[in-house]
């Protein structure tokens, strides 16, 4: 069956610094994956989604970075964290009809 | 641009009460729509639909999707606290466009 892992679950980090969230996936192989922000316990807003090694795709322009260096291996990353970079990131694979996420991470930048 | 978009955006109700919750939406190459319910962490899957008219249940919880339409209902019954919950829609697109487009979710709090 497949799984998905995301790490940390919670992070606490100041202004101005770097930010690196990693999200992987078993069980599957050359899945579509996404990383979306929920602020405010509202709904999800799709930041990158890539579908292969190397492909991302940027839905809108922000302070973050997304990079996918193994098939199954997706990274949200920051160099210089915004208060506003504050929320609830998920992480999402997607095969043809369904989408599974991992755990999420709440970033608070203080 | 792939749109969906939920109302109510929040409602309260009582326990027993009977709930419905509305999703429309405007997705390229459209190929499934998805109801999650999101408590306090990741969302978890509740509906899959892909054929209109054909009703999905599941204990309290059902939908359905009308395509003429281009929308979807979720209706819980007998709605109890733990139903307290956001419920999210989302448009499932597939050929070149891979996107999941999320409504803004519908906050629905029971109370006793």
């Amino acid at each position: 069956s497949q799984t998905i892992h995301q790490w940390p679950a919670t992070l606490v980090q100041p202004v101005g610094s770097p930010l690196s969230l990693e999200c992987t996936v078993e069980g599957t192989s050359n899945p579509n994956l996404y990383w979306y922000r929920q602020a405010a316990g509202r709904g999800l807003q799709l930041l990158f989604y890539s579908v292969g090694i190397g492909q991302i795709s940027s839905e809108v322009p922000q302070n973050l970075s997304a990079s996918r260096p193994q098939d199954r291996q997706f990274i949200l990353s920051s160099k210089k964290l915004l208060l506003s970079d504050s929320g609830f990131y998920l992480c999402a694979w997607k095969r043809n009809t369904e989408a599974f996420f991992g755990q999420g991470t709440r970033l608070t930048v203080v | 641009e792939d749109k969906v978009v939920q109302s109510p955006l929040s409602l309260v109700v009582h326990e027993g009460d009977t709930v419905t919750l509305n999703c429309s939406y405007e997705v390229t190459n459209f190929r499934s729509l998805l109801w999650y319910k999101q408590e306090k962490k990741a969302p978890t899957f509740l509906f899959m639909l892909t054929s209109s008219g054909i009703e999905k249940k599941s204990g309290r919880l059902s939908s359905i999707l009308d395509k003429k339409e281009l929308s979807s209902i979720l209706n819980i019954t007998a709605t109890q606290t733990g139903d307290s919950a956001i419920y999210l829609c989302a448009g499932n697109s597939g050929g070149s466009n891979y996107k999941l487009t999320f409504g803004k979710g519908t906050l629905l709090t029971v109370n006793p």
